[in-house]
């Protein structure tokens, strides 16, 4: 089945750092990758998305490139912010199944001033 | 603006009650989708509606049911609450069957006593 694998957290940086979470994927097929946030005491958000290989997400400073051949989707950002403390999430879709998706178990961020 | 609305931010209940889950969205989108979320394990899935009075068992759907009369309404009922179904439990939506993005409601915190 598919599966999408993110690198474990909590994830601690100082403001201004560089992030990187990594997220890898295990699908029959060509899935669309997403990224999402979720703020403390929210629901999750739409972060960025990419629906093909080689494709560029990018979204209040984040991007994400989808890459087929390792089949990756990492997140990145150059300099991070402490309201960018959150939960964020990988996810495939793959369809024709209804729009379901598959998501990563969340990676903790926490940027100290 | 998309909007997800679910009906209780935080509920409480006693062991052995019916609980009823009230999701609504906006976007006339054809899916709809019941998670629950708990440290350490992620988003997982509990039942999915692809249209009027059609659902699909996600991955967890033992101990809960769910109904959609209308387009619009996805209700989650957990039909004899035990205390292991305390949780926070997260409503989505999304348009049509392939490659969408789901949009979150800000999810409900359900204590089981």
């Amino acid at each position: 089945g598919n599966s999408v694998t993110q690198m474990e957290g909590p994830v601690t940086l100082s403001e201004e750092a560089f992030l990187t979470i990594n997220c890898t994927y295990t699908a029959t097929g060509y899935p669309s990758l997403f990224w999402y946030v979720q703020y403390p005491g929210e629901g999750l958000q739409l972060l960025l998305k990419a629906t093909k290989a080689d494709d560029k997400g990018s979204n209040k400073g984040f991007e994400a490139t989808y890459r087929k051949e390792t089949t990756s989707f990492h997140l990145e950002k150059g300099s991070v912010q402490v309201s960018d403390s959150a939960v964020y999430f990988c996810a495939l879709t793959l369809g024709p199944n209804a729009g379901k998706s598959t998501f990563g178990d969340g990676t903790t961020l926490t940027v100290k001033p | 603006d998309v909007k997800v609305t679910q009906s209780s931010r935080y509920l409480v209940k006693r062991t052995g009650e019916k609980v009823f889950l009230e999701c609504v969205q906006d976007m006339d989108h054809e899916n709809m989708f019941w998670y629950r979320q708990d440290p350490g394990l992620g988003l997982r899935l509990i039942y999915f509606s692809y249209d009027v009075k059609m659902k699909e068992k996600g991955d967890i759907p033992e101990g809960y049911s769910v109904s959609r009369e209308k387009k619009e309404r996805f209700s989650l009922i957990l039909e004899s609450a035990s205390t292991n179904q305390t949780s926070m439990y997260l409503c989505a939506s999304s348009f049509g069957k392939f490659y969408y993005e789901q949009y979150f409601g800000p999810g409900t915190r359900l204590t089981v006593t």
